[in-house]
């Protein structure tokens, strides 16, 4: 089946800091990956995503990239800030299409000035 | 920028009572999705529609949840009755045919 799984949290950082959120995943063919990011009391909103092996998913300083032999998909920034903190998601979507997507249970990160 | 609509943000019932949600995706959007959150995980998906058909409600627990989405346009989500572990953050997301999901803010329902 699929499956998504990231480290654990809280993670708790200071501001300027070298962040790392690592997620794998398990998927029956070729899936396409995503980071989503959860404000306090808001929805999920798209970060970033990654549709084929070796791309890299880019946005607001964030990056992730998509590696194959590893079925990993890493969520990396170099210097954090404090409007950052937040809970990421790591997600997958098992096919091309319109289907469902597939969670990890989210990493909250915080960062202190 | 468009967005996805949820109503209510925040619904607190007593066990045993019926509750709705409604949710607008982002006009245009085929796929709608209803997805549930409970606390410290991440959102599962209760059922998944495209334009006015049910997809996908595996996942939907059918003696107390209904979903329906009449005119493939707006979607309501109802449990009757609430029970307390109905308690979750409730996730609508629409999207168009690629499968980037666009998602609303959520109704965080608490039974008492």
């Amino acid at each position: 089946g699929n499956s998504v799984t990231q480290m654990e949290g809280p993670v708790t950082l200071s501001e300027e800091a070298f962040l790392t959120i690592n997620c794998t995943y398990t998927a029956t063919g070729y899936p396409s990956l995503f980071w989503y990011v959860q404000y306090p009391g808001e929805g999920l909103q798209l970060l970033l995503k990654a549709t084929k092996a070796d791309d890299k998913g880019s946005n607001k300083g964030f990056e992730a990239t998509y590696r194959k032999e590893t079925t990993s998909f890493h969520l990396e920034k170099g210097s954090v800030q404090v409007s950052d903190s937040a809970v990421y998601f790591c997600a997958l979507n098992p096919t091309a299409g319109n289907t469902p997507l597939v969670f990890g249970k989210g990493t909250r990160l915080s960062v202190i000035a | 920028e468009a967005e996805v609509a949820q109503s209510p943000r925040y619904k607190i019932t007593e066990k045993s009572q019926a509750v709705a949600f409604w949710c607008d995706p982002i006009s245009g959007h085929a796929t709608l999705y209803w997805y549930r959150q409970i606390l410290g995980q991440g959102p599962e998906l209760l059922v998944q529609f495209q334009d006015e058909s049910v997809v996908d409600d595996s996942q939907l627990p059918k003696d107390r949840f209904s979903a329906e989405r009449l005119k493939g346009v707006d979607s309501t989500l109802k449990i009757q009755p609430a029970e307390l572990g109905d308690s979750a953050m409730y996730l609508c997301a629409s999207s168009l045919r690629n499968n980037e999901q666009f998602f609303g803010p959520g109704t965080r329902l608490t039974v008492l």
